[in-house]
């Protein structure tokens, strides 16, 4: 059955510049979650949304990181004006309400150069 | 001090060789506890999950969690070339809806 995924795979962008990466979770998921994981670091959470709720941002670095969910499926997360110290993997993993497993994507690879 | 520790390696053992790795964490409130593997440019998928202290075995993984030391271990026994990835141990962030602390994961290399 299909999975969680996140396009593009890879992104190189120039510093300034705003990225928007993409995340297609499983059918029916509630609950979707974006993490980054810097080279050699674990995953750091960003940000949650859970079904109509208001999400938690918490875990966002800055204000030029923002996320948004249409429609209780697909999610955006845009960084504008990226710095060299964005460049990370982005994943983004999707789970059912009434379990504990978070499914993964492959995840996006952002290069700021 | 990050909230979960985990050595990152790398831990090279032959095949065939029992793998033994650990986190340690320092909130007390942590009940569930996760290993993931994740492979080369791949997302992690899920390994074990136990919820607070005991012992989990599934094949070949062996997930142990002692609270009162704060300390998780995750042990593979009879390993393979394709055990080879690195493992993060998480923890479920309490009243927070699913949320997960990582540590920052130990690769693994099994050599044949």
């Amino acid at each position: 059955g299909a999975g969680v995924s996140q396009s593009p795979s890879n992104k190189v962008t120039e510093k300034g510049k705003d990225v928007e990466l993409r995340c297609d979770p499983i059918s029916g998921h509630t609950a979707l979650y974006w993490y980054r994981q810097s080279l050699g670091q674990g995953l750091e959470f960003l940000i949650y949304f859970q079904g109509n709720s208001a999400p938690d941002k918490s875990g966002l670095p800055s204000d030029r990181f923002s996320a948004e969910r249409t429609g209780g499926s697909v999610s955006t997360l845009t960084i504008q004006r990226t710095q060299q110290e964005d460049s990370a993997v982005y994943l983004c993993a999707s789970r059912a309400g009434n379990q504990e497993t978070q499914y993964f994507g492959p995840g996006t690879r952002l290069l700021v150069l | 001090q990050k909230e979960v520790e985990q050595d990152p390696g790398p831990l090279s053992v032959p095949e065939g060789a029992i793998v033994s790795l650990n986190c340690t964490y320092s909130n007390s409130a942590f009940q569930y506890f996760m290993w993931y593997r994740q492979y080369s440019r791949k997302g992690p998928e899920l390994l074990m999950y136990t919820y607070s202290s005991g012992n989990k075995e599934d094949g070949r993984f062996t997930a142990q969690v002692d609270k009162s030391s704060k300390y998780i271990s995750l042990f593979i026994r009879d390993s393979q070339p394709s055990d080879s990835a690195t493992y993060l141990c998480a923890m479920r962030v309490p009243d927070s809806w699913g949320k997960l602390q990582f540590g920052a994961g130990t690769q693994v290399v099994v050599t044949p």
